[in-house]
């Protein structure tokens, strides 16, 4: 059982390229979620997902975009990157019914240059 | 909305104390959990303990326990006899209407030897 998984673990991109982050999750969860953590800084809510095909804006959403076309995938899209992205971004899951837990990916650490 | 705060920046506990890390939310939804969360310096996210509006008993986890009361709104954690190993960024976390999880600002604990 591998839970969220992340990829890629690193990544430096240049100003004004753009980018997927995946984020997979085999446990049939319901719930996902994107956040991104500035260093030193808590965690801060990008877009999450109830369910295939219905995503909905977090606290943070300009600059990027999500999909989801089944249960498992939730990819995280850059589309321009800014400096102002550089950050360490964490996907989550959550069984639906069953809210004990929230399961995160090990994070993907992005550079802007 | 929904509202999550944590009001100490950084803590010190010496080892083998007990600590309270506070918690306070704000959410109009009437059924919600609370979450709380351990990343060490190495960077991913450790679940700890988690509690539910409606449940009648404070959760507890072995050394953790969440001191819940509803009517103040607050979540506080409770670390008992800490450890060096305690030593860590600790986030309290508020899961409202749709699933949306949203999480406070951070405390960084030091365990002091």
């Amino acid at each position: 059982n591998a839970g969220v998984t992340q990829t890629p673990k690193f990544r430096i991109l240049k100003i004004g390229q753009s980018m997927t982050l995946q984020c997979t999750q085999d446990m049939n969860h319901n719930y996902m979620y994107w956040y991104r953590q500035d260093p030193g800084m808590g965690l801060k809510l990008i877009y999450y997902s109830v369910g295939a095909g219905i995503t909905d804006k977090g606290e943070v959403p300009n600059g990027y975009n999500v999909s989801r076309s089944t249960t498992e995938d939730f990819p995280l899209r850059l589309e321009l990157a800014a400096p102002s992205q550089t950050s360490v971004y964490f996907c989550a899951s959550i069984l639906k019914g069953v809210n004990t837990e929230a399961f995160f990916g090990q994070g993907t650490r992005l550079t802007v240059v | 909305a929904q509202k999550i705060t944590q009001t100490q920046p950084g803590m010190f506990v010496q080892e083998k104390e007990a600590v309270t890390l506070d918690c306070t939310y704000d959410t109009s939804d009437p059924s919600y959990g609370l979450f709380w969360y351990k990343q060490p310096s190495s960077g991913e996210m450790i679940f700890l303990i988690y509690q539910g509006s409606y449940d009648q008993q404070n959760a507890t986890e072995g050394r953790y326990s969440l001191n819940f009361q509803k009517a103040r709104k607050s979540a506080n954690l409770v670390i008992s006899a800490s450890q060096l190993g305690d030593s860590a960024m600790y986030f309290c976390a508020l899961s409202g209407g749709y699933q949306k999880v949203t999480f406070g600002t951070g405390t960084k604990l030091q365990v002091i030897p």
